[in-house]
C-alpha cells in the first residue's frame, strides 16, 4: 500500500510565526492529498487538500503545495493563533481509490 | 459537525465480548470507511463498504466484521475484543468512494478491561 511519511513529530511556535509540515509519499499515481486537523478527543476535520494537477492551494492563513517529481507536499500555516494548536495529518489517495493512508501526525503547539 | 453520526460514543467492555458499533453516514453519502486510532499506530484503514458493498479492506482483524445496509447505514462488529483492541474507531463518509473528500463521524471510544 501507499506509505506516508510525515515530518516533524512535534512542532511549537510562537503566535504569528509560520509553520510548516511536510509529507511524502511513495506511490508516483497518488493523485489526491488531503490534510486533516484534529483536536484532542474529536474527529479529524479536513482543512484543505489538493489534487495532482495542481501545484498550489491556498484558503486564508492555510496553503498546500505539491511537488509530484519530488513525491512530496507540504502544509504552510502563516500567522499562527493558539487554536491552531492540534494534530494535523496528512493522507495519499491512490489513484485507484480507496482508503485514505495517513501519515503519523505532526503536534502544533502555538504559543501566546 | 459533519453530518457523519456515530453510537455509542463510549463503549467499555471486558475481553473476550463482542461489541457493534453504528455508522449513518452523511446525506447522500454511499460510502463508509472505518478507521482504527490508537496511540501507537495512528490512524489505520480498517474496511470501505459502497452502497452494501464491501469495496476494499485495509489492516482489519479476522475478529472484526462490517456490513453497510440498504439504508446505507454501517455497522462494525468487533469479536473476542483484547485489551490492545482499546482504540477509537471513526467511520467517515464520502460521495463515491473513490477520490472525494471523506468526512469523519465524533468516533466511538472503546475500552476493552
Amino acid at each position: 500500500g501507499e506509505n506516508v511519511e510525515q515530518h516533524p513529530s512535534t512542532l511549537s511556535v510562537q503566535e504569528g510565526d509560520s509553520a510548516v509540515i511536510k509529507c511524502t509519499y511513495s506511490d508516483s499515481a497518488s493523485n489526491y492529498f488531503p490534510w486533516y486537523k484534529q483536536e484532542l478527543g474529536k474527529r479529524p476535520q479536513l482543512i484543505i487538500d489538493i489534487r495532482s494537477n495542481v501545484g498550489e492551494k491556498k484558503d486564508q492563513r492555510i496553503a498546500v503545495t505539491l511537488n509530484k517529481t519530488a513525491k512530496h507536499f507540504s502544509l504552510h500555516i502563516t500567522e499562527t493563533q493558539p487554536e491552531d494548536s492540534a494534530v494535523y495529518f496528512c493522507a495519499a489517495f491512490l489513484n485507484s481509490g480507496y482508503a485514505l493512508n495517513f501519515g503519523k501526525g505532526t503536534s502544533l503547539l502555538v504559543t501566546p | 459537525d459533519s453530518g457523519v453520526t456515530q453510537t455509542p460514543k463510549h463503549l467499555i467492555t471486558a475481553t473476550g465480548q463482542r461489541v457493534t458499533l453504528r455508522c449513518s453516514p452523511r446525506s447522500g453519502d454511499l460510502s463508509v470507511y472505518w478507521y482504527q486510532q490508537s496511540l501507537d499506530q495512528g490512524l489505520q484503514f480498517l474496511i470501505q463498504y459502497y452502497n452494501g458493498e464491501e469495496r476494499a479492506k485495509g489492516n482489519i482483524l479476522e475478529r472484526f466484521s462490517a456490513q453497510q445496509f440498504p439504508d446505507l447505514h454501517s455497522e462494525l462488529n468487533l469479536s473476542s475484543l483484547e485489551l490492545g483492541d482499546s482504540a477509537l474507531y471513526f467511520c467517515a463518509s464520502s460521495v463515491s468512494g473513490e477520490t472525494d473528500t471523506q468526512y469523519f463521524g465524533p468516533g466511538t471510544r472503546l475500552t476493552v478491561l
